[in-house]
Protein backbone atom coordinates (compact mmCIF):
# COMPACT_ATOMS: atom_id res chain seq x y z
CA UNK A 1 0.00 0.00 0.00
CA UNK A 2 0.77 3.71 -0.19
CA UNK A 3 3.22 4.52 2.10
CA UNK A 4 4.46 8.12 3.49
CA UNK A 5 7.83 8.73 5.66
CA UNK A 6 8.25 11.31 7.55
CA UNK A 7 11.34 12.59 8.89
CA UNK A 8 12.52 13.18 11.46
CA UNK A 9 10.52 11.62 13.77
CA UNK A 10 11.34 13.82 16.97
CA UNK A 11 14.03 16.47 17.24
CA UNK A 12 14.91 19.15 20.00
CA UNK A 13 16.44 22.40 19.49
CA UNK A 14 17.34 25.70 20.84
CA UNK A 15 14.71 28.25 20.54
CA UNK A 16 15.74 30.99 17.24
CA UNK A 17 16.89 28.55 15.10
CA UNK A 18 15.18 26.37 12.23
CA UNK A 19 13.92 22.69 11.96
CA UNK A 20 12.81 21.24 8.72
CA UNK A 21 10.43 18.30 8.44
CA UNK A 22 10.77 15.88 5.79
CA UNK A 23 7.66 14.24 3.97
CA UNK A 24 8.07 12.05 1.63
CA UNK A 25 5.83 9.45 -0.66
CA UNK A 26 7.49 6.32 -1.11
CA UNK A 27 5.52 4.68 -3.73
CA UNK A 28 3.39 7.19 -5.32
CA UNK A 29 3.16 10.43 -6.00
CA UNK A 30 1.89 13.23 -4.36
CA UNK A 31 1.02 16.97 -6.31
CA UNK A 32 -0.78 17.27 -2.88
CA UNK A 33 0.52 17.44 0.78
CA UNK A 34 -1.28 18.43 3.77
CA UNK A 35 0.95 19.65 7.13
CA UNK A 36 -0.79 18.84 10.61
CA UNK A 37 -0.10 20.12 13.75
CA UNK A 38 -1.35 18.54 17.19
CA UNK A 39 -0.71 19.28 21.03
CA UNK A 40 -1.38 17.17 23.57
CA UNK A 41 -4.69 15.19 24.05
CA UNK A 42 -5.92 17.27 20.86
CA UNK A 43 -7.41 16.64 17.90
CA UNK A 44 -5.06 17.08 14.29
CA UNK A 45 -4.87 20.25 13.18
CA UNK A 46 -4.46 21.41 9.34
CA UNK A 47 -1.97 23.61 8.84
CA UNK A 48 -1.39 24.14 5.21
CA UNK A 49 -1.79 22.84 1.80
CA UNK A 50 1.34 21.58 0.03
CA UNK A 51 1.17 21.84 -3.75
CA UNK A 52 3.43 20.47 -5.94
CA UNK A 53 4.99 23.34 -7.92
CA UNK A 54 3.14 26.05 -6.46
CA UNK A 55 3.14 28.12 -3.19
CA UNK A 56 1.31 26.47 -0.43
CA UNK A 57 -2.22 27.46 1.18
CA UNK A 58 -2.12 28.38 4.44
CA UNK A 59 -5.14 27.82 6.88
CA UNK A 60 -6.58 30.84 8.61
CA UNK A 61 -4.39 32.00 11.27
CA UNK A 62 -1.36 29.97 10.52
CA UNK A 63 1.86 32.41 10.00
CA UNK A 64 3.06 31.29 6.53
CA UNK A 65 6.67 33.08 6.93
CA UNK A 66 6.99 31.26 10.03
CA UNK A 67 6.03 27.82 8.76
CA UNK A 68 7.79 27.69 5.35
CA UNK A 69 6.64 24.90 2.88
CA UNK A 70 8.40 23.86 -0.17
CA UNK A 71 6.74 21.10 -2.62
CA UNK A 72 9.49 20.68 -5.19
CA UNK A 73 8.81 17.12 -6.32
CA UNK A 74 6.05 14.91 -6.79
CA UNK A 75 7.65 12.70 -3.39
CA UNK A 76 8.98 14.91 -1.26
CA UNK A 77 7.26 17.86 0.36
CA UNK A 78 9.31 20.22 3.27
CA UNK A 79 8.15 22.25 6.58
CA UNK A 80 10.64 24.38 8.25
CA UNK A 81 9.56 26.20 11.16
CA UNK A 82 11.97 29.08 11.42
CA UNK A 83 12.92 31.12 14.30
CA UNK A 84 11.04 28.67 16.57
CA UNK A 85 10.51 29.39 20.13
CA UNK A 86 8.60 27.04 22.62
CA UNK A 87 5.48 27.28 21.81
CA UNK A 88 5.94 26.24 18.52
CA UNK A 89 6.54 22.69 20.20
CA UNK A 90 4.00 20.22 19.00
CA UNK A 91 3.44 16.91 16.96
CA UNK A 92 4.07 17.83 13.21
CA UNK A 93 2.29 15.48 10.90
CA UNK A 94 2.01 15.04 6.84
CA UNK A 95 -0.26 13.35 4.79
CA UNK A 96 0.26 12.89 0.80
CA UNK A 97 -2.76 11.87 -1.73
CA UNK A 98 -2.08 9.30 -4.39
CA UNK A 99 -2.16 11.65 -7.57
CA UNK A 100 -2.74 8.92 -10.00
CA UNK A 101 -5.45 7.23 -7.93
CA UNK A 102 -7.89 7.18 -10.56
CA UNK A 103 -11.78 6.88 -9.98
CA UNK A 104 -13.03 5.68 -6.49
CA UNK A 105 -10.31 6.72 -4.10
CA UNK A 106 -9.77 4.19 -0.84
CA UNK A 107 -9.71 7.15 1.94
CA UNK A 108 -9.47 9.62 -0.08
CA UNK A 109 -6.27 8.39 -1.17
CA UNK A 110 -4.66 9.96 1.80
CA UNK A 111 -1.74 8.24 3.72
CA UNK A 112 -0.13 9.87 6.64
CA UNK A 113 3.25 9.92 7.85
CA UNK A 114 4.27 8.40 11.55
CA UNK A 115 4.64 12.40 13.05
CA UNK A 116 7.49 14.31 14.11
CA UNK A 117 7.49 15.20 17.67
CA UNK A 118 9.50 19.10 17.81
CA UNK A 119 10.87 20.08 21.19
CA UNK A 120 11.81 23.79 21.43
CA UNK A 121 13.98 24.52 24.23
CA UNK B 1 -16.67 18.51 4.49
CA UNK B 2 -19.79 17.31 6.56
CA UNK B 3 -19.46 18.11 10.06
CA UNK B 4 -19.42 15.19 12.47
CA UNK B 5 -20.28 14.54 15.99
CA UNK B 6 -18.91 11.53 17.82
CA UNK B 7 -18.47 10.68 21.84
CA UNK B 8 -15.48 12.41 23.17
CA UNK B 9 -14.45 9.07 25.09
CA UNK B 10 -15.14 5.71 26.12
CA UNK B 11 -14.40 2.49 28.18
CA UNK B 12 -14.51 -0.46 27.42
CA UNK B 13 -12.95 -4.05 28.38
CA UNK B 14 -10.87 -6.40 27.03
CA UNK B 15 -12.89 -8.78 24.66
CA UNK B 16 -15.38 -6.88 24.07
CA UNK B 17 -17.74 -5.67 21.26
CA UNK B 18 -17.10 -1.94 20.79
CA UNK B 19 -19.30 0.24 18.66
CA UNK B 20 -18.40 3.66 18.38
CA UNK B 21 -21.21 6.06 16.67
CA UNK B 22 -20.69 8.85 14.83
CA UNK B 23 -23.49 11.75 13.47
CA UNK B 24 -23.61 13.34 10.10
CA UNK B 25 -26.54 15.04 9.58
CA UNK B 26 -25.45 17.23 6.49
CA UNK B 27 -23.97 14.34 4.51
CA UNK B 28 -23.85 14.86 0.64
CA UNK B 29 -24.92 12.49 -1.96
CA UNK B 30 -21.23 11.69 -3.21
CA UNK B 31 -19.69 11.37 0.10
CA UNK B 32 -18.01 8.24 2.01
CA UNK B 33 -17.48 7.83 5.07
CA UNK B 34 -14.14 6.85 6.83
CA UNK B 35 -12.87 6.01 9.64
CA UNK B 36 -8.88 6.73 11.02
CA UNK B 37 -7.39 5.46 14.10
CA UNK B 38 -4.96 7.55 15.82
CA UNK B 39 -2.13 6.16 18.36
CA UNK B 40 0.03 8.20 20.83
CA UNK B 41 2.63 10.00 18.87
CA UNK B 42 1.86 8.26 15.77
CA UNK B 43 -0.36 9.45 12.45
CA UNK B 44 -3.60 8.88 11.64
CA UNK B 45 -4.03 5.07 10.26
CA UNK B 46 -7.07 4.06 7.36
CA UNK B 47 -9.71 1.47 9.22
CA UNK B 48 -12.25 1.49 7.14
CA UNK B 49 -14.22 3.54 4.60
CA UNK B 50 -18.49 2.83 3.54
CA UNK B 51 -20.89 4.66 1.71
CA UNK B 52 -24.04 2.56 2.51
CA UNK B 53 -25.27 -0.42 4.42
CA UNK B 54 -22.24 -2.60 5.94
CA UNK B 55 -18.93 -2.98 5.24
CA UNK B 56 -16.48 -5.56 7.00
CA UNK B 57 -12.60 -5.65 6.63
CA UNK B 58 -10.13 -7.41 8.81
CA UNK B 59 -10.39 -4.60 12.04
CA UNK B 60 -13.97 -3.67 12.10
CA UNK B 61 -17.22 -3.39 10.98
CA UNK B 62 -18.90 -0.25 9.70
CA UNK B 63 -23.07 0.23 9.28
CA UNK B 64 -24.72 2.76 7.60
CA UNK B 65 -28.47 2.85 8.19
CA UNK B 66 -30.56 4.18 4.98
CA UNK B 67 -29.98 7.77 5.67
CA UNK B 68 -26.98 7.51 6.27
CA UNK B 69 -27.24 10.47 8.61
CA UNK B 70 -25.36 8.58 11.12
CA UNK B 71 -22.29 5.50 11.20
CA UNK B 72 -21.00 3.44 13.48
CA UNK B 73 -17.65 1.40 13.72
CA UNK B 74 -17.66 -1.89 15.37
CA UNK B 75 -14.50 -3.23 16.90
CA UNK B 76 -14.88 -7.10 17.63
CA UNK B 77 -13.47 -8.26 20.80
CA UNK B 78 -11.13 -5.41 21.88
CA UNK B 79 -8.06 -5.75 23.25
CA UNK B 80 -5.94 -3.55 25.18
CA UNK B 81 -3.88 -2.39 21.81
CA UNK B 82 -7.23 -1.10 20.83
CA UNK B 83 -7.07 1.92 23.07
CA UNK B 84 -6.66 4.66 20.45
CA UNK B 85 -8.53 8.06 19.27
CA UNK B 86 -11.10 7.10 16.43
CA UNK B 87 -12.27 9.95 13.93
CA UNK B 88 -15.07 10.06 11.71
CA UNK B 89 -14.39 11.80 8.76
CA UNK B 90 -17.70 12.57 5.81
CA UNK B 91 -16.75 13.66 2.23
CA UNK B 92 -16.13 13.09 -1.22
CA UNK B 93 -13.36 10.79 -2.50
CA UNK B 94 -13.17 12.20 -5.95
CA UNK B 95 -12.04 15.19 -4.87
CA UNK B 96 -9.19 17.10 -3.46
CA UNK B 97 -10.66 18.00 -0.73
CA UNK B 98 -8.33 18.48 2.31
CA UNK B 99 -9.26 16.80 5.81
CA UNK B 100 -10.54 18.62 8.55
CA UNK B 101 -10.60 16.07 12.13
CA UNK B 102 -12.98 16.41 14.51
CA UNK B 103 -12.35 15.65 18.35
CA UNK B 104 -11.95 12.21 17.54
CA UNK B 105 -12.96 9.04 20.76
CA UNK B 106 -10.65 8.50 22.79
CA UNK B 107 -11.63 4.94 23.18
CA UNK B 108 -10.03 3.69 26.38
CA UNK B 109 -9.68 -0.42 26.81
CA UNK B 110 -9.51 -2.21 30.84
CA UNK B 111 -7.78 -5.25 31.58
Amino acid sequence: GAVVSQHPSWVICKSGTSVKIECRSLDFQATTMFWYRQFPKQSLMLMATSNEGSKATYEQGVEKDKFLINHASLTLSTLTVTSAHPEDSSFYICSARDSLYGGLRRNYGYTFGSGTRLTVV
Amino acid sequence: LAKTTQPISMDSYEGQEVNITCSHNNIATNDYITWYQQFPSQGPRFIIQGYKTKVTNEVASLFIPADRKSSTLSLPRVSLSDTAVYYCLVGAVNRDDKIIFGKGTRLHILP
